[in-house]
């Protein structure tokens, strides 16, 4: 049973180009979270999931950036127009959702540079 | 109020001390509560999930006091691999919230 699979694993980009980033949750996982961490800080909680529903974008800002998780394929954080203060590690995590939430798994990240 | 609140730190300790971190939650419908141990440049992961009864699993001890609305880590004859940030989660209404984590240096 693979974990939880995030990529690219690092991503370039020039101010002004398109990042997509992509998080498969493990089998059976129906929950997905998306989290930012700048270098030396906390993670902070951008968007939480479930398949075709966003649930909570509270952490997400208003611009520029957008989430999904499609009934097939996985869920996918876009950014449009990146500056380089989009700098930092993305984390995904998933988890089963419901009564038995329990614990939640965590992607590898992705590494976004923008330059 | 924040929803989950940790001491960021970081908390240097030498080396066979014993360290206690705690984490307050602000709503009291929280329903389960873990630890998550993160290591530099790595993903967050599970630690131990924390019981209403406390619960140890070797050097570390987890509790959870409700009525204070807090868990805690302890970490007993700490070692210099368990330098990392701790990170505590709670889950509520369908949601996992995590604080953003306490910085623990391990000192030889």
């Amino acid at each position: 049973n693979a974990g939880v699979m995030q990529n690219p694993r690092h991503l370039v980009r020039r101010r002004g180009q398109e990042a997509r980033l992509r998080c498969s949750p493990m089998k059976g996982h129906s929950h997905v979270y998306w989290y930012r961490q700048l270098p030396e800080e906390g993670l902070k909680f951008m968007v939480y999931l479930q398949k075709e529903n966003i649930i909570d974008e509270s952490g997400m800002p208003k611009e520029r950036f957008s989430a999904e998780f499609p009934k097939e394929g996985p869920s996918i954080l876009r950014i449009q127009q990146v500056v380089r203060g989009d700098s930092a590690a993305y984390f995904c995590a998933s988890s089963l959702g419901g009564q038995g939430i329990g614990e939640a798994f965590f992607g590898q990240g992705t590494r976004l540079t923008v330059v | 109020r924040k929803e989950v609140e940790q001491d960021p730190g970081p908390f240097n300790v030498p080396e066979g001390a014993t360290v206690a971190f705690n984490c307050t939650y602000s709503n009291s419908a929280s329903q389960s509560f873990f630890w998550y141990r993160q290591d530099c440049r790595k993903e967050p992961k599970l630690l131990m999930s924390v019981y209403s009864s406390g619960n140890e699993d070797g050097r570390f001890t987890a509790q959870l006091n409700r009525a204070s609305q807090y868990i805690s880590l302890l970490i007993r004859d700490s070692k210099l691999s368990d330098s990392a940030t701790y990170l505590c989660a709670v889950t509520l209404d369908d949601k996992i919230i995590f604080g953003k984590g306490t910085r623990l240096h391990i000192l030889p």
